[in-house]
């Protein structure tokens, strides 16, 4: 079974240039999540996605950040602009249909710097 | 606000030592407690707790709850160098709240 893949790996921009991530869910898993994890921190959820709908975003700084999921697949997740605290990993995760007790398969990860 | 705390933050031993991860945890509508491990950058899924005092095992590793305490630990008995890497503990509220993570380093 392919696991989740993330692309690119890595991406180095200038402040205040816009950046976009990709992210191809496990096949059949209708939960897609998008984790933040700064340098020495744990993943910090931005955004739930449940199918094309989007199930929590509370942490999504969303005057910079955007995400969606066409077609509830593939997911795409953009920064614009860029600031030097967005320099971090950020992963892709799915799960099968995100209820309880179901594990979330995560990607490798696109890190990202930001000068 | 939900907060999963790790400790100790950094771990190296040698070879053949066992040892022991903490995680308390502060997380509201309390579902269960998982841990993974970070090898470079992807989590792996190691165990999933939800019962208070059944321990589970994957061979060396063991892992058991207690939400009395809001606590949980993972042993690890026999380490091996390919277990260096950095163990995250999150509790899952109908979300994943991530603790800091141990990086663990065994040395030859």
């Amino acid at each position: 079974e392919a696991g989740v893949a993330q692309s690119p790996r890595y991406k180095i921009i200038e402040k205040r240039q816009s950046v976009a991530f990709w992210c191809n869910p496990i096949s059949g898993h209708a939960t897609l999540y998008w984790y933040q994890q700064i340098l020495g921190q744990g993943p910090k959820l931005l955004i739930q996605f449940q199918n094309n709908g989007v199930v929590d975003d509370s942490q999504l700084p969303k005057d910079r950040f955007s995400a969606e999921r066409l077609k509830g697949v593939d997911s795409t997740l953009k920064i614009q602009p860029a600031k030097l605290e967005d320099s971090a990993v950020y992963l892709c995760a799915s799960s099968l249909s995100g209820s309880y007790q179901e594990t979330q398969y995560f990607g490798p990860g696109t890190r990202l710097l930001v000068l | 606000e939900d907060k999963v705390v790790q400790s100790p933050l950094s771990l190296v031993v040698h070879e053949g030592d066992t040892v022991t991860l903490n995680c308390s945890y502060e997380v509201t509508n309390f579902r269960s407690l998982l841990w993974y491990k970070q090898e470079k950058k992807a989590p792996t899924f190691l165990f999933m707790l939800t019962s208070s005092g059944i321990e589970k095992k994957s061979g060396r590793l063991s892992s058991i709850l207690d939400k009395k305490e809001l606590s949980s630990i993972l042993n690890i008995t026999a380490t091996q160098t390919g277990d260096s890497a950095i163990y995250l503990c999150a509790g899952d509220s109908e979300k994943l709240v991530f603790g800091k993570g141990t990086k663990l380093t065994v040395n030859p």
